[in-house]
């Protein structure tokens, strides 16, 4: 059964601290996906990867930074978090192999910054 | 990236009923897929449509792509408490072959009420 992985569902931080957010993908997945998601937006793409060490922005990058060391994980950095991050952060993977790629999404974190 | 608005926003009906959510773009599509995430958890891709007029279904669900290919609907018959959740369609997008993101809509909840 394929697996995405996310290190907490809740997590809650105080403005000014650094954050990680960290996903496993268990199904050799080349493409990796950082979202987050509000009431009324929607999924909005913050960063993506499709490589091991290499990453893309997305529509929302200011504020984050990623991190891909290795093929299987992805983690989301939150330099200095502030209240306007508060949100639930999904990961996703896709094969990249493929048209009409599915992407596979792990259960989320919702983070509250205080 | 394109806007994908999806309607209604909110719905709320009784078991059994029927019912059909919408996705409208003002671009063509070159395909799209359809999200169901429920409370909790990430989303699951449910079908991927790809040419215009085509209709797929699964189970009690029937998902149509306008001819055109700038809209598509979904429609639920005899809707059951296990269809509650927030339905997002996405349009894949990007210029490597295998690497598509998605821009998701800002999707319909749907609360099956028994």
């Amino acid at each position: 059964d394929v697996k995405v992985t996310q290190s907490s569902r809740y997590l809650v931080k105080r403005t000014g601290e650094k954050v990680f957010l960290e996903c496993v993908q268990d199904m050799d997945h080349e493409n990796m996906f950082w979202y987050r998601q509000d009431p009324g937006l929607g999924l909005r793409l913050i960063y993506f990867s499709y490589d091991v060490k290499m990453k893309e922005k997305g529509d929302i990058p200011e504020g984050y930074s990623v991190s891909r060391e290795k093929k299987e994980r992805f983690s989301l950095i939150l330099e200095s978090a502030s209240t306007n991050q508060t949100s639930m952060y999904l990961c996703a993977s896709s094969p990249g192999t493929s048209d009409y790629n599915e992407q596979f999404f792990g259960p989320g974190t919702r983070l509250t910054v205080l | 990236t394109q806007l994908l608005e999806q309607s209604p926003q909110f719905l709320s009906i009784q078991e059994g009923e029927n019912l059909t959510v919408y996705c409208n773009s003002s671009s063509v599509f070159s395909s799209l897929q359809w999200y169901r995430q429920e409370p909790g958890e990430g989303p699951v891709l449910l079908v991927t449509v790809v040419t215009g007029g085509e209709v797929k279904k699964l189970k009690r669900l029937t998902f149509q792509f306008g001819d055109a290919r700038k809209d598509s609907s979904l429609h639920i018959t005899a809707a059951q408490p296990g269809d509650t959740g927030l339905y997002l369609c996405a349009d894949p997008w990007g210029s490597n072959f295998g690497n598509e993101k998605l821009t998701f809509g800002t999707g319909t909840r749907l609360t099956i009420i028994p």
